[in-house]
Formats: C-alpha cells, structure tokens, sequence
C-alpha cells in the first residue's frame, strides 16, 4: 500500500460544477497535511493548509478525518481556471524529515 | 521579490556526462529540498537540507551529489551514474523541516540525448 493514495482521475467537470478530491495516508502518526495544485508543466503551490477542526478559503474545503486517515478537498462552483493536478501532501512531522506527495489528481473543467 | 529561482529552465545532457541544476532561495529559509517528478508519478526526494553545511539523502540519491555551502545556494549535480535521468526537477525550501511549508522553485526539465 502506498503511503499516500489519491485518485489519479481525470474528472471532467462542467463549469459551476462541485467536485470532491479523497487522500488517504497510512500512516497514523502524521501530524500536518496540505493540498497544492500543480498546473502543466509547472511548479506545485500550495493551495491550503488542512487542520483538524477542518477549513475553508473561498469556494474550497479541506477535511481532516484521523480516524479514518484521509483528507478531502472541495471545490465548490468550479471554474475554467481550476483545471490542474492537484497534489495531496503528508508531514509525518516525527525524528527527522518525511514528506509524501501523493501523485496527483487531475481534474478538467469545461465550459 | 523574495522566492525561489532555478537555472537553467531546460538542461540537456550527453551520456557520459555530469551536469548541476541551480537553486538559490532568498526566503532566508534554513531547509531546502531536492525532488524528481515523472510523468504520472508524485514528487520523489532526492537530498535535503536542514542547514548550511549538512545535507541528508532522501528516497532517490543514488547517482545524484549535493553541496550547501551558504544558506541560499543548494545545487544538485546529476552524475553519469544516473543512468535514468530524464525527468523534471524541482527545488524547494521551507523554514525548517518540521512540519512546515515548502516553496517550489518553476523547475528544470532534465533531458538526455
């Protein structure tokens, strides 16, 4: 089992469309999580955050379940603009440095 | 503007041959990072940097070399060893390596001819 698993997708989304992207880790001791979005060809950059309490930036949610180690992302009323892979990244945070990028989930919103 | 920059953008390589990729960060982060990206795969970690001066391998060393001689500066050499080395690399650099934030530099595309 990987230690990081996403949906590799592709969703295709009409635009105004809500869309939902899972992760889930493995392992139970991670301690901090983000989703960035990578667009062709290009860098990641970091999206948002996601604590426990859960969070909201705009017409995006992050959700965090410990108990059934996955994160969520919701985007609410897409648009033309979200098209991209967006990566799903784990901090076990213990002795020394782990970092897990997940490998990405791409998602098209058409017109 | 403070960020992260890498150079060159594209980088061609003859077999046989080694060849470094530059990353300078004027964030005045102490951690730094080096990853591999495949098509379809997610970010490998090649080396990282907790501070001037040490550096640690990650998942993927092999073949690769590494230095940090001053805070901004983390440059990765690709050695002929790497005998798969077609790939976009990516640096990035956070304030520590404790659960913090990474900044991604736009990368370099690595190809071997």
């Amino acid at each position: 089992r990987k230690e990081v698993e996403q949906d590799p997708g592709p969703f295709n989304v009409p635009e105004g469309a809500t869309v939902a992207f899972n992760c889930t880790y493995s392992n139970s001791a991670s301690q901090s999580f983000f989703w960035y979005r990578q667009d062709c060809r290009k860098e990641p950059k970091l999206l948002m955050s996601v604590y426990s309490s859960g969070n909201e930036d705009g017409r995006f949610t992050a959700q965090l379940n410990r108990a059934s180690q996955y994160i969520s992302l919701l985007i609410r009323d897409s648009k033309l603009s979200d098209s991209a892979t967006y990566l799903c990244v784990v901090n076990m945070g213990t002795g020394g440095f782990k970092t897990i990028f997940g490998a990405g989930t791409r998602l098209f919103v058409k017109a | 503007d403070g960020g992260i920059t890498q150079s060159p953008k594209y980088l061609f390589r003859k077999e046989g041959q080694n060849v470094t990729l530059s990353c300078e960060q004027n964030l005045n982060h102490d951690a730094m990072y080096w990853y591999r990206q495949d098509p379809g795969q997610g970010l490998r970690l090649i080396y990282y940097s907790q501070i001037v001066n040490d550096f640690q391998k990650g998942d993927i060393a092999e073949g690769y070399s590494v230095s940090r001689e001053k805070k901004e500066s983390f440059p990765l050499t690709v050695t002929s060893a790497q005998k798969n080395p077609t790939a976009f690399y990516l640096c990035a650099s956070s304030t520590t390596i404790l659960r913090e934030t990474q900044y991604f530099g736009p990368g370099t595309r690595l190809l071997v001819l």
